[in-house]
C-alpha cells in the first residue's frame, strides 16, 4: 500500500548548525503534509505543516519544503538546541478523509 | 503543553482483567483518534471517531472496544489483552475534514503482564 518513509533513522549535529530531516511519501493524492516531534515519553507535538499547494513554510526556527514533482518532504531546523534532540516524524493525510500516515521517524541527536 | 488529556498515564495489567484508557480535549474538535505506538516505530491508527460515530476501524482486535460518550471525550476499553499490546496508546483530535492538524495527547502507557 502507500507509506510514508524517511531517508535517515538517526541524525548527529553539532549544536548551533543547521539539521535538515528529509521524508519521502508515495501517495500522489495526499495534499497535507505534518511534521510532529517526539520526545522520550511523551506524545507527537505538532511542528509545522504545509499543504500542497505551497512549495516552503517557515515557523520560528523551521522551515518546511515540498517538491512534490519527486514527492519529497524536508524539516529545516535553523540553529539546533539540544531541546530539538527528539524524533521526528512526518505525516501525509489525503482528501479522502482523517486518517493521517506516518513515516518511520527519524531520531535527531544535538551534540554540545 | 498539549490540549488532549488522558488518563491513567501508566496501566499494567493481567490477560483478564478488565481497564479502560480515558482521553478528553475541549477545542472543540469533532474528531477523535486513537493510535497505537511501539517503541521506536511510528503511531498506528486503531480508530476515527467522526461527530462522535466510529468511521474508521483499522481492523482492530475486538479485545479493544472503542467509545465516545460525546464530543469532549472517548475510552478505550481493554479485555484480555496480550503480552505484545502492550504499547504506547496514543488519543487525538482534530476538527473535521481533510487538512485539519491532527493534536496528540501524551499517551497512556500500557503494560499487560
Amino acid at each position: 500500500g502507500e507509506s510514508v518513509g524517511l531517508h535517515l533513522p538517526t541524525l548527529s549535529v553539532q549544536e548551533g548548525d543547521n539539521s535538515i530531516i528529509n521524508c519521502a511519501y508515495s501517495n500522489s493524492a495526499s495534499d497535507y503534509f505534518i511534521w510532529y516531534k517526539q520526545e522520550s515519553g511523551k506524545g507527537p507535538q505538532f511542528i509545522i505543516d504545509i499543504r500542497s499547494n505551497m512549495d516552503k513554510r517557515q515557523g520560528q526556527r523551521v522551515t518546511v519544503l515540498l517538491n512534490k514533482t519527486v514527492k519529497h518532504l524536508s524539516l529545516q531546523i535553523a540553529a539546533t538546541q539540544p531541546g530539538d534532540s527528539a524524533v521526528y516524524f512526518c505525516a501525509e493525510r489525503g482528501d479522502a478523509g482523517n486518517m493521517l500516515t506516518f513515516g518511520g521517524g527519524t531520531r535527531l541527536m544535538v551534540k554540545p | 503543553d498539549t490540549e488532549v488529556t488522558q488518563t491513567p498515564k501508566h496501566l499494567v495489567m493481567g490477560m483478564t482483567n478488565k481497564k479502560s484508557l480515558k482521553c478528553e480535549q475541549h477545542m472543540g474538535h469533532r474528531a477523535m483518534y486513537w493510535y497505537k505506538q511501539k517503541a521506536k516505530k511510528p503511531p498506528e491508527l486503531m480508530f476515527v471517531y467522526s461527530y462522535e460515530k466510529l468511521s474508521i476501524n483499522e481492523s482492530v482486535p475486538s479485545r479493544f472496544s472503542p467509545e465516545c460518550p460525546n464530543s469532549s471525550l472517548l475510552n478505550l476499553h481493554l479485555h484480555a489483552l496480550q503480552p505484545e499490546d502492550s504499547a504506547l496508546y496514543l488519543c487525538a483530535s482534530s476538527q473535521r475534514g481533510a487538512g485539519n492538524t491532527i493534536y496528540f495527547g501524551e499517551g497512556s502507557w500500557l503494560t499487560v503482564v
